[in-house]
């Protein structure tokens, strides 16, 4: 049973440029949570979503950034016309279920040139 | 070894001596407390978790104590090994409804052989 599976696992993008992060949850997880980490502190939650449902997008920035989970494929994070404090460590998380424990990936590190 | 105060960044351990790394939580209504382990370049690593109507939980090496008097939480791990060398995290579940989580600075234990 594999776990969560996130690519690419590096990403480097110039500044202006779109980065696209994809998160597999594991088999039969139907939630995903979405983290940052910049370099040296915790993880800040971002973005949780269901299939094909945003459920808490509280920690999203306003502007650039968009996250979806479609009916089929993986949950995609996107950032539009990047900027170097974007760079940072993205993680998600999925779960069965709302309260269930969530399994982290290895992260998608965004380096932001 | 111990980490004082709030949140230390760094703690250093011998081999062999127990580990207690603190940690002070911010909400006095979450009711669910989790800790990590990060290696470098990996994804948070589930340790132990402790519910609010507990004070204290043990699992293999590793203990957690709560005390929601002053929102404090502990790890304590036993015997320390040098594969303890990581970045812990303590993180708050703020929602009952899901497994949006809330963390914490991170201490880095390094263990001396």
């Amino acid at each position: 049973n594999a776990g969560v599976m996130q690519n690419p696992r590096h990403l480097v993008r110039r500044r202006g440029q779109e980065a696209r992060l994809r998160c597999s949850p594991m088999k039969g997880h139907s939630h995903v949570y979405w983290y940052r980490q910049l370099p040296e502190e915790g993880l800040k939650f971002m973005v949780y979503l269901q299939k094909e449902n945003i459920i808490d997008e509280s920690g999203m920035p306003k502007e650039r950034f968009s996250a979806e989970f479609p009916k089929e494929g993986p949950s995609i994070l996107r950032i539009q016309q990047v900027v170097r404090g974007d760079s940072a460590a993205y993680f998600c998380a999925s779960s069965q279920q709302g309260r269930n424990e969530a399994f982290f990936g290895q992260g998608t590190r965004l380096t932001v040139v | 070894g111990e980490s004082v105060g709030l949140h230390l960044p760094t703690l250093s351990v011998q081999e062999g001596d127990n580990s207690i790394i603190n940690c002070a939580y911010s909400n006095s209504a979450s009711d669910y407390f989790i800790w990590y382990k990060q290696e470098s370049g990996k994804g948070p690593q589930f340790i132990i978790d402790i519910r609010s109507n507990m004070d204290k939980r043990q699992g293999q090496r590793v203990t957690v104590l709560l005390n929601k008097t002053v929102k404090h939480l502990s790890l304590q791990i036993a015997a320390t090994q040098p594969g303890d060398s990581a970045v812990y995290f303590c993180a708050e579940n703020i929602n009952a409804r899901d497994y949006k989580l809330s963390f914490g600075a991170g201490t880095t234990v390094t263990v001396r052989a």
